[in-house]
């Protein structure tokens, strides 16, 4: 049962548009969400996160969207540059009363922007 | 900044073998974790521990064991190696779960190929 799902395993975006990257979530009790960037053959590193009580948070070209009716977060990378490319991973956290230190990871979504 | 090293980069081992990898991570963090990453199937929690000699069971801990005897250091080991085992097999380090929300720190990974 996949608490974290990426639709979309693959997306191409032009040099200078916007990309958006999507991720669904069925847990409620989530409360901070996280996105990954991952290069072959290197680690995932950390991108932008989010807490559940906002609703968008910003970090330059990098915005995430949180929408908690609709269990759905999205990251916008604008403009998308072609060093962009690599494999997005969403995550969740349960919160702390869960007594759990794990983090949900989704499937992946990778990122193509063409020159 | 946090660095979080693995002992191999790519390794090869034969079916039945057993086989070791090593994580460092320098920051002092209680909290560590084993992933594998496969494609289509994003990141899976094998193994995680929260303090020295302790352990707990991640999604897919069948075949695995796991021993963190010193706070920086968490080792994985495959008792018998089979071939759907290969993998990139990636860990992470974080500040204890119940501090402020702190992102996983990941290490480059170890490509595992079992023959």
């Amino acid at each position: 049962d996949q608490q974290v799902k990426q639709n979309s395993p693959s997306l191409s975006v032009q040099e200078g548009r916007i990309s958006i990257l999507n991720c669904d979530y069925t847990n409620s009790m989530f409360d901070y969400f996280l996105w990954y960037k991952k290069y072959p053959a290197e680690g995932p590193t950390f991108l932008i996160s989010i807490s559940s009580i906002k609703d968008k948070n910003e970090d330059g070209r990098f915005t995430v969207f949180l929408n908690k009716s609709a269990k759905h977060l999205s990251l916008h990378i604008v403009p998308s540059q072609p060093g962009d490319s690599a494999v997005y991973f969403c995550a969740a956290k349960p919160p702390p009363t869960s007594g759990t230190y794990k983090y949900i990871f989704g499937t992946g979504t990778r990122l193509k922007v063409l020159a | 900044d946090v660095k979080v090293t693995q002992s191999s980069r790519y390794l090869v081992k034969r079916t039945g073998e057993k086989v070791f990898l090593e994580c460092v991570q320098d920051m002092d963090h209680e909290n560590m974790f084993w992933y594998r990453q496969d494609p289509g199937l994003g990141l899976r929690l094998i193994y995680f521990s929260y303090d020295v000699k302790m352990k707990e069971k991640g999604d897919i801990p069948e075949g695995y064991s796991v021993s963190r005897e010193k706070k920086e250091r968490f080792s994985l080991i495959l008792e018998s190696a089979s071939t759907n085992q290969t993998s990139m097999y990636l860990c992470a380090s974080s500040l204890p779960g119940d501090s402020s929300y702190n992102e996983q720190f990941f290490g480059p990974g170890t490509r595992l190929t079992v023959l």
